[in-house]
């Protein structure tokens, strides 16, 4: 089976910086993706790891060890707006279809 | 705004009914996905389409269907609707192989 396990959630308060994780257990995936979704809004692409290593896109940044069965987000400067749900997923070969993780709620406090 | 329009925004109806969720792709877009959300759950896949054809199922109920269309807009059907079904109904539409998808803003679906 394919399974994406993230923690549920994630607490902390603007400034400061904060690493949301995300381990698998799925093979023969291009990349992994991350997404933002805000209460009752779209899910938003963030960033997508295809290669191991560090991907940085302004204040966030994704990294991947496919070795590890592992990935993570990172968040920097975190401003009240990213108060919202992160999920990590894996696009498949053969069908591209993209498997969410259990996603991560994180609550940013003044 | 991502590109991808999804109609209705809203609807209720009663259990054992059939509803038609309707998902018009990204300009350019041949893939299309239909993802389910429960309230305070993940994204569940449910089907995918590229270019007409079905690409990839998910864990979708017999009871559920989808298409899509020459033009690339996509429908998914819900019949003999229960209560288990209210949800959000995400589409999303991609460029092959990016990893990255654009989603609409959704379909709440409520059954009464």
């Amino acid at each position: 089976g394919q399974s994406l396990e993230q923690p549920s959630e994630v607490t902390a308060v603007e400034g400061a910086i904060v690493q949301i994780n995300c381990t698998y257990q799925t093979s023969g995936f291009y990349g992994l993706s991350w997404y933002q979704q805000h209460d009752g809004g779209a899910p938003t692409f963030l960033s997508y790891n295809a290669l191991d290593g560090l991907e940085e896109t302004g204040r966030f940044s994704s990294f991947l060890s496919r070795s590890d069965s592992y990935g993570y987000l990172l968040l920097q400067e975190l401003q009240m707006k990213d108060s919202a749900s992160y999920f990590c997923a894996v696009s498949h070969y053969n069908t591209d279809k993209l498997i969410f993780g259990t996603g991560t709620r994180l609550q940013v406090f003044p | 705004d991502s590109g991808v329009t999804q109609t209705p925004k809203h609807l209720i109806t009663a259990t054992g009914q059939r509803v038609t969720l309707r998902c018009s792709p990204r300009s350019g877009d041949l893939s299309v996905y239909w993802y389910q959300q429960s309230l305070d759950q993940g994204l569940q896949f449910l089907i995918q389409y590229y270019n007409g054809e079905e690409r990839a199922k998910g864990n979708i109920l017999e009871r559920f269907s989808a298409q899509q269309f020459p033009d690339l807009h996509s429908e998914l059907n819900l019949s003999s609707l229960e209560l288990g079904d209210s949800a959000l109904y995400f589409c999303a539409s991609s460029v092959e192989e990016s990893g990255e998808l654009f989603f609409g803003e959704g379909s709440r679906l409520t059954v009464l």
